[in-house]
């Protein structure tokens, strides 16, 4: 079945440090992935998303690739802020599916 | 302000007790969707509707009953919950039909229930 893996966390940085964020996926066909991001007390906010393959998303800052041959969208942010400290999902959605499939999340620490 | 509202935020409950949580979208959107989001688990897709018909029912228990009388408006019923059902429940909304098809979710903030 379908499934998304991501890298465990926490992930804790200094500001202005680079961010990478593993993302591996199990699908058939060609899904369409995403980067979702919650903030502390609040619900999941779109982030950034590629709908094939060596598409690259990007947004804020952030941004991600996606890699058919190596079933990876990794996230990765050059500079990462304080302000960039949240939960970061991995999803896709299937060809034919109508819903998404998210990782477990991973949670960023960005301290000054 | 995401378009998509869920109350209450916090929700306490004995394993005996009936509840609803209720989400509403204004964005036009067709499909609605809850989530459960435990500790430590990924996300874990409940329900979703399309134009209030129930298209997916993701083997959740009896316990939980979706009520989606119109597109805009999504229920949670709860009913003789167990401590372990205690969670953030996430109602999402998409449009899945013409022109602007992203594939992508717009979250409302979480219901948070929590089972005594």
């Amino acid at each position: 079945g379908n499934s998304v893996t991501q890298m465990e966390g926490p992930v804790t940085l200094s500001e202005e440090a680079f961010l990478t964020i593993n993302c591996t996926y199990t699908a058939t066909g060609y899904p369409s992935l995403f980067w979702y991001v919650q903030y502390p007390g609040e619900g999941l906010q779109l982030l950034l998303k590629a709908t094939k393959a060596d598409d690259k998303g990007s947004n804020k800052g952030f941004e991600a690739t996606y890699r058919k041959e190596t079933t990876s969208f990794h996230l990765e942010k050059g500079s990462v802020q304080v302000s960039d400290s949240a939960v970061y999902f991995c999803a896709l959605r299937s060809q034919a599916g109508t819903a998404l499939i998210f990782g477990k999340g991973t949670t960023l620490s960005v301290s000054s | 302000e995401t378009g998509v509202t869920q109350t209450p935020r916090h929700l306490v409950m004995g394993m005996t007790n009936k509840k609803s949580l209720k989400c509403e979208q204004h964005l036009g959107h067709n499909a609605m969707y809850w989530y459960k989001q435990s500790a430590k688990k990924p996300l874990e897709l409940m329900f979703v509707y399309n134009f209030k018909e129930q298209t997916e029912n993701n083997s959740v228990p009896s316990r939980f009953s979706p009520e989606c009388p119109n597109s805009s408006h999504l229920f949670l019923h709860l009913h003789t919950l167990q401590p372990e059902d205690s969670a953030l429940y996430l109602c999402a909304s998409r449009v899945t039909s013409g022109g602007t098809n992203t594939g992508e979710l717009f979250f409302g903030e979480g219901s948070r229930l929590t089972v005594l």
